[in-house]
């Protein structure tokens, strides 16, 4: 699995674009990015998943760049309730099929979205 | 709504006396996990059911064990709870092995160990 860097925390405000940046300088060619998001209390949520270009739906976007060595989670007009910690996975789904969907969760970004 | 219900939210154990988490699915997935979150961490896989088939993770420890008795239903059992078990205990399913990156999570089990 490839490891991941994101950064520790971001604030921001009601209203405003939020965009969560994730190296992965090590990604192998069979690698997809998947994100989670943890509200405080809460288990994780799946949000989002991709291999390359970009990937959106009615949560979020995903932008990978042709060389796939970043990535960033872009959450749109965010509100209060979108404060949470945002978790960027990278691996290849067969690879983490063999070692039993274990999800290996790294350090994530806490967003906190201020009125 | 089809979902994870994990009972209770909260629970608390005396150091040493066994405690039962229980995990219910109405997705009607066939595998299902538990992951243990402590403080500020991120979650740690515990241990996961292909359906009845059970694969404990090599650094759980074996104070924890699970039952899969039918499909809705999975239990994280700790027999000797330690102070150092007190964390958020989540459950999670997948629709298939093939789609484990996409997990559903429950709302988690808050154990305090006094």
């Amino acid at each position: 699995l490839a490891k991941t860097t994101q950064p520790i925390s971001m604030d921001s405000y009601e209203g405003q674009e939020v965009n969560i940046t994730c190296s992965h300088n090590n990604i192998a060619t069979n690698d997809y990015i998947t994100w989670y998001q943890q509200f405080p209390s809460q288990g994780p949520r799946f949000i989002i998943q991709g291999y390359k270009t970009k990937v959106t739906n009615e949560v979020a976007s995903l932008f990978i760049p042709a060389d796939r060595k970043s990535s960033t989670l872009s959450l749109p007009r965010v509100s209060l309730s979108d404060t949470a910690v945002y978790y960027c996975l990278v691996g290849d789904i067969l690879e983490i099929k063999a070692a039993g969907n274990k999800l290996t969760f790294g350090g994530g970004t806490r967003v906190l979205v201020k009125p | 709504d089809a979902m994870v219900i994990q009972n209770p939210r909260y629970q608390v154990t005396q150091f040493g006396k066994p405690v039962t988490l229980s995990c219910s699915q109405t997705l009607n997935h066939n595998v299902m996990y538990w992951y243990q979150q402590k403080s500020s961490q991120a979650p740690k896989l515990l241990f996961h059911y292909y359906d009845k088939d059970f694969n404990n993770e090599a650094d759980t420890p074996d104070n924890f064990q699970s039952r899969r008795p039918n499909t809705s239903f999975c239990f994280l059992d700790i027999r000797s709870p330690g102070l150092g078990d007190a964390a958020m205990y989540l459950c999670a399913t997948s629709s298939s092995f093939e789609r484990g990156y996409e997990q559903y999570f429950g709302p988690g089990t808050r154990l305090t160990v006094t």
